[in-house]
């Protein structure tokens, strides 16, 4: 069975540059998450699907981050514009349901802004 | 306020002794907990899990103690070896028996196996 794919696996943009991140969840699971891991933490959710719908993004920000998952399966995040801050690894997961500890993550996309 | 907090950030043992990782949290109404696993440019897995109903959940060589009193948890790798090197998130998942999909995790500590 395939894991959780993101892509791209590296990026490295100039600062005020967009940026978006894509996430292919496990065939069959409705949940999916974005995290983001900053350097020497633990991740944090910004935002969580069931299907199509965003049930929790309170705490992605919202004037410079969006997200998406159209029909329910892969999603995107999107930062425009991208501030320095923002040089992280950025992690998508999913889930069958949503019990803790049967997410799956994904490899991860590490953002290098310059 | 960290609300799961992991104090060590490294800890290096013998291939073949006993790794103790620890971690300790603020919320005595944290009732479900996880530890997870995170190799190098890989996502972080699953690794055990315990409920706060028990005090004691083993998997092969893991063994996840939680002490409620103290607000403390512990993974116990035993024997350890150097493919268990990696780095170690503890984590939270509040409501009752893991139904609440939101992870609180700690900043995690690096493993280190020596042969």
């Amino acid at each position: 069975e395939a894991g959780v794919v993101q892509s791209p696996r590296y990026k490295i943009i100039e600062k005020k540059q967009p940026v978006a991140f894509w996430c292919n969840p496990i065939s069959g699971h409705n949940t999916l998450y974005w995290y983001l891991q900053n350097l020497g933490q633990g991740p944090e959710l910004l935002i969580r699907y069931e299907n199509e719908e965003a049930v929790d993004d309170s705490q992605l920000p919202k004037d410079r981050f969006s997200a998406e998952r159209l029909k329910g399966v892969d999603s995107t995040l999107k930062i425009q514009p991208a501030e320095l801050g923002d040089s992280a690894v950025y992690l998508c997961a999913s889930s069958l349901h949503k019990l803790a500890d049967t997410q799956y993550f994904g490899p991860g996309t590490r953002l290098t802004v310059l | 306020d960290q609300q799961v907090k992991q104090n060590s950030p490294s800890l290096s043992v013998q291939e073949g002794r006993i790794s103790i990782l620890n971690c300790d949290y603020t919320n005595s109404m944290f009732d479900y907990f996880l530890w997870y696993k995170k190799y190098p440019a890989e996502g972080p897995t699953f690794l055990i899990s315990i409920s706060s109903i028990k005090d004691k959940n083993e998997d092969g060589r893991f063994t996840v103690f939680l002490n409620k009193s103290a607000k403390h948890l512990s993974l116990h790798i035993v024997p350890s070896q150097p493919g268990d090197s990696a780095v170690y998130f503890c984590a939270e998942s509040g409501g009752s028996g893991g139904s609440n999909y939101k992870l609180t995790f700690g900043k995690g500590t690096l493993l280190t196996v020596n042969p």
